[in-house]
């Protein structure tokens, strides 16, 4: 079964600081592969995702993510941290190929950011 | 355009009761999926209905059920609640079937199930 580990529960940063966000999965095929936020008392949004093509995806809010078979890894980042961003951040995983909608999410990281 | 709606948006239930949650899609959406996040376990996938149908489904047990109506509304059902049930219920919805996974869903802000 595929999985992701998001490295580190919780992440601290000063605004205006580098935002990096660890995720790695699990499986001999690269699979589809997702970050999504969750904001207080909502639900969750994409912010990007890499399904295949280039292995640099940019999403919104001046998010991206980088996908390295070699290290299975799909790490989210943001240059310049602001305060809305803190939030819980989710990578999660699909097998390709697969059709319907069953990702398989990570733990999440809350990112907290300081003034 | 309207996101995703569910209903109700808190529920305190007590051992042994059945509750169903609602969910409403975005217009156009047929693909429903359901989640449930708990802080111990995280987002766990429950099920997926796609025109009706159940075409996904998690590893939960049967006390666990939901349906998808022809409007693309779902429900989902738990019978003989237990402690362990409280958590938040999300679902989410996807546009029509694209060649590979729905790879965007569309986030309702939950139910939060407490049973006590």
């Amino acid at each position: 079964a595929q999985s992701v580990t998001q490295l580190g529960s919780h992440v601290s940063v000063s605004e205006g600081a580098l935002v990096l966000l660890r995720c790695n999965y699990s499986s001999s095929v690269p699979p589809y592969l997702f970050w999504y936020v969750q904001y207080p008392n909502q639900g969750l949004q994409l912010l990007l995702k890499y399904t295949t093509g280039a292995t640099l995806v940019k999403g919104i809010n001046g998010f991206e993510a980088e996908f390295k078979k070699s290290e299975t890894s799909f790490h989210l980042t943001k240059p310049s941290a602001h305060m809305s961003d803190a939030a819980e951040y989710f990578c999660a995983v699909s097998p390709l190929g697969a059709s319907g909608s069953r990702l398989t999410f990570g733990e999440g990281t809350q990112l907290t950011v300081n003034p | 355009k309207a996101g995703v709606t569910q209903t109700p948006r808190y529920l305190i239930k007590t051992r042994g009761q059945q509750v169903t949650l609602s969910c409403s899609p975005i217009s156009g959406h047929r693909s429903v999926s359901w989640y449930q996040q708990t802080p111990g376990q995280g987002l766990q996938f429950l099920f997926e209905y796609f025109s009706e149908t159940q075409r996904n489904k998690g590893n939960f047990p049967g006390r666990f059920s939901g349906r998808q109506f022809s409007n693309s509304r779902s429900e989902m059902n738990v019978s003989t609640l237990e402690l362990g049930d409280s958590a938040l219920y999300l679902c989410a919805s996807s546009p029509p079937d694209t060649e590979g996974p729905n790879e965007k869903l569309f986030f309702g802000s939950g139910t939060q199930l407490s049973v006590l």
